[in-house]
């Protein structure tokens, strides 16, 4: 059984670029969240999907970051016009019930 | 305020110790404990968790949680090179939150 999978793992981004961050559930699993970890900082929410629903978005900075996590892929983070602040690794977890969350191995993310 | 203080160590202890790792938070509404553990450049694992006060206890690892004092401890015993990782506590309710991490090194 396959654990949660993101991609890329690295990701080279200059200023103004797009970036796309993936990231697939445990089979089964239909909660997914998304983290933020700067250096020397810890795990910062950001937001927590359901199936084609966002439940909690109370972490994501309103302007040029989005989420989606549609019926069927991947869920998706999207970052427009990416700055230099935006570098950090990006973490997804998913769950079933709510309680437990396994993590992805992470995208770390470099705006040049 | 921060939701969650955590000592960012790092600590450093010889192979065999006793490791006590704490965390205080604000929330009276946390409910649940979790404690993860993530080695460099890896996504965090989840160790073990609690639901409101009391102690968990698997294997090496004992969970502890006193909500009168909101305060939260992970002890390992008999502490392995293994353990060598950042240790991060992360209590919940319908908020996420986690703790900065403490670096752990375990030195054979």
């Amino acid at each position: 059984n396959a654990g949660v999978m993101q991609n890329p793992r690295h990701l080279v981004r200059r200023r103004g670029q797009e970036a796309r961050l993936r990231c697939s559930p445990m089979k089964g699993h239909s909660h997914v969240y998304w983290y933020r970890q700067l250096p020397e900082e810890g795990l910062k929410f950001m937001v927590y999907l359901q199936k084609e629903n966002i439940i909690d978005e109370s972490g994501m900075p309103k302007e040029r970051f989005s989420a989606e996590f549609p019926k069927e892929g991947p869920s998706i983070l999207r970052i427009q016009q990416v700055v230099r602040g935006d570098s950090a690794a990006y973490f997804c977890a998913s769950s079933h019930f709510g309680v437990e969350q396994f993590f992805g191995p992470g995208t770390r993310l470099t705006v040049l | 305020q921060k939701e969650v203080e955590q000592d960012p160590g790092p600590l450093s202890v010889p192979e065999g110790a006793i490791v006590s790792l704490n965390c205080t938070y604000s929330n009276s509404a946390f409910q649940y404990f979790m404690w993860y553990r993530q080695y460099s450049r890896k996504g965090p694992e989840l160790l073990m968790y609690t639901y409101s006060s009391g102690n968990k206890e698997d294997g090496r690892f004992t969970a502890q949680v006193d909500k009168s004092s909101k305060y939260i401890s992970l002890f390992i015993r008999d502490s392995q090179p293994s353990d060598s990782a950042t240790y991060l506590c992360a209590p919940r309710s319908n908020q996420f939150y986690f703790g900065t991490g403490t670096s752990l090194t375990v030195i054979p």
